[in-house]
């Protein structure tokens, strides 16, 4: 069955710019989690939704981010004003539910800002 | 505050060798341990984890030794071989204080020289 998708898979945008990053989760999967990886390192937590409801937001780094997942399915993240400390490889990824605990990791997307 | 240690950095082995790797962590709150498996390109995928009322838990070739009186957890790979050759996360959950977010490691690239 299909898995985690997102995209675009790879941005490259100006300091400035505002970008949306997506993530369309596995059919069903009620959990979602957004993470940041920087070159040689572990995913990061960003924030996580069950369902419609953003559970957990901790992680996000400033209010220049922000996320929604409006109908408990696709969720997007996005960035305003992006500064090139934001570029990194942007994970999403998603599980049954939070009880549940394997979560299934997308390809990511890779933002580069100039 | 970096709550998951994880070392080597690196690793290099030979074909049929053990490759072992360690993670240690501060939070006694935390109540699972995942592995996590990472090929160049693609998301991390869950390789095998372990909740601390057991000391050891296996799948194959690859196994999880718990020590939770000294807050350590670390994989063997048994008979690595060349397909093994990947980067390595090991993660940590607290499901009551932190929801279902993962807090990673800085990962270990392991190679398996044929």
């Amino acid at each position: 069955g299909a898995g985690v998708s997102q995209s675009p898979r790879y941005k490259v945008t100006k300091r400035g710019q505002d970008v949306a990053l997506r993530c369309d989760p596995i059919s069903g999967h009620v959990s979602l989690y957004w993470y940041r990886q920087a070159l040689g390192q572990g995913p990061e937590f960003l924030t996580y939704f069950n369902y419609e409801a953003q559970q957990d937001k901790s992680g996000l780094p400033n209010d220049r981010f922000s996320a929604e997942r409006p109908e408990g399915s696709i969720s997007t993240l996005t960035i305003q004003r992006t500064e090139q400390r934001d570029s990194a490889m942007y994970r999403c990824a998603s599980s049954l539910a939070t009880l549940q605990e394997t979560q299934y990791f997308g390809p990511g997307t890779r933002l580069l800002v100039l | 505050q970096q709550q998951v240690k994880q070392s080597p950095q690196s690793l290099i082995v030979q074909k049929g060798g053990i490759s072992i790797i360690n993670c240690a962590y501060e939070n006694t709150a935390f109540d699972y341990f995942p592995w996590y498996q990472q090929f160049p390109g693609k998301g991390p995928a869950l390789l095998i984890a372990i909740r601390p009322d057991v000391s050891e838990k296996k799948e194959g070739r690859f196994t999880i030794s718990f020590n939770k009186s000294a807050k350590q957890f670390s994989l063997h790979i048994m008979d690595s071989q060349p397909g093994d050759s990947a980067t390595y996360f090991c993660a940590a959950r607290s499901l009551y204080n932190q929801g279902g977010k993962l807090i990673f490691g800085q990962g270990t690239e392991l190679s398996v020289k044929p």
